[in-house]
This record gives C-alpha cells, structure tokens and sequence, in this order.
C-alpha cells in the first residue's frame, strides 16, 4: 500500500449532477495530481495542488475543479456531469513539485455517471 | 504537442523474456516512469530514467535513449503474476517560468503525461 487513500471507491451519479471526490496523500507529500483514466486508457492529468494552490493544468474545462488543505490532503469537484466523465479517479501524492520524484497513486474512485 | 506510444498488448509465456517499447514527443522531459498496473487497481512505480541508459532493478530493466525520444521496459523470468497493464509516462513541466510566483515560493510542477499502456498476458 502508497499511504495514499481515495474516497469513495466507487460512485454512481446523474448526468447534470455534480460529485466530490477525496484524497489524503502520503505522509510528508506536500504535492497532489489528480488524473482521469477512462476504460483501456492511460491517465490523464487533469491538475496539480502545491502548497494549496494548483500548480499546473491540463486540458480539462473550468467545471473540473480542486482544493488542497492545509494537511495536503485534496478535493476534485466535477459538476454538470457528463457520461464521459464516467471513469477512474486516481490521485498521486508526491514530495515536492519541480522535480520527478516518484508519485504514489491511490487506488482511486470509480465514477459513473448515467 | 503530447504524444506517447507503445503497444496496445503483447503475449509471452512464464519464463519468457518480454521487451515493452515506448516512443515518445513532449514539449518538456524531466524523465521518464514506468508504472504497473493490475486491473482495477492502483498503477504502481517500477523504474524511472532521466539520463541515458539501462537501470536495472531485479528482473525489470528500463532503457532510455533521450536523442531518440525511446525508452523500453524488459521484463525477465515472467511469471504468471506479472500479466498486467504497463504504463510509459513522461514528466514534464506544468507551469513555465513567466507564471512563477516567487514570493510564494512556488516552483515549476511536473506531470506525467502517459502513453495508453500496454496490457501483457503471460501464459504457461
């Protein structure tokens, strides 16, 4: 086990709703990415929490948002959701932005949404 | 742009020796991971290059050629145990220097940009 833990594990929702999804990060990680990994795909990345603030985005619309606490631990908020959001959440916790060390993923949040 | 490529799966069999190839174009490299993957589970770390060369760790190697944008994964004495997904993924920076907010005492993050994997089934 990485020390990282997502909640839930899994999750149905209605296209339109919107869903919160958690992570706690492995101790002494200041750093969370937070990637979307559909069925037969590999992650993708969707943002990056340092110090609270997200420190990088990738090519996901604004309705796709975060929070990190001062714990390090995260929030990705997804609302008016999409069938095609339907997929894996994975979180990865690492010790510091900047530089590639390893990330530690969770073993993430499966979302459905019909 | 971002563009990651292995193969979608390879076969072997246990005892077998399997070599996972991975191409790859990024506007940025800070190295490159290789990552394991069972279904429905978490991917896991296996091996990470930044300079040229082979890294050896028991029976995974990794190989990086950073001028030929290549790496692969080799995996030695397969087992039953190692059918999974393998994941190529490049780390590359999220931020450029001009959004730097020195006072915060930020840096430039990195991602993992990833290729689709590659799902290898070892048979006995």
């Amino acid at each position: 086990e990485t020390g990282v833990t997502q909640s839930p594990t899994h999750l149905i929702k209605t296209r339109g709703q919107q869903v919160t999804l958690r992570c706690s990060s492995q101790s002494g990680h200041n750093t969370v990415s937070w990637y979307q990994q559909a069925l037969g795909q590999g992650p993708q990345f969707i943002f990056q929490y340092y110090r609270e603030e997200e420190n990088g985005r990738g090519n996901f619309p604004p309705r796709f948002s975060g929070l990190q606490f001062p714990n390090y631990s995260s929030e990705l908020n997804v609302n008016a959701l999409e069938l095609d959001d339907s997929a894996l959440y994975l979180c990865a916790s690492s010790s510091q932005t900047g530089a590639p060390t390893e990330a530690f993923f969770g073993q993430g949040t499966r979302l459905t949404v019909v | 742009g971002q563009n990651i490529d292995q193969p979608t799966e390879m076969t072997a069999t246990e005892g077998a020796i399997v070599q996972i190839n991975c191409t790859y174009q990024t506007s940025g490299f800070n190295g490159l991971f290789w990552y394991q993957q069972h279904a429905g589970e978490a991917p896991t770390f296996l091996s990470y290059n930044v300079l040229d060369g082979l890294e050896e760790k028991g029976r995974f190697s990794s190989f990086l050629s950073r001028s030929k944008g290549y790496s692969y994964l080799l995996l030695k004495e397969l087992q039953m145990k190692d059918s999974a997904s393998y994941l190529c993924a490049v780390s590359s920076p999220t931020t450029t220097s001009s959004a730097l907010e020195p006072e915060r005492g930020n840096q430039a993050g990195t991602a993992l940009i990833f290729g689709k994997g590659t799902t290898l089934s070892v048979s006995s």
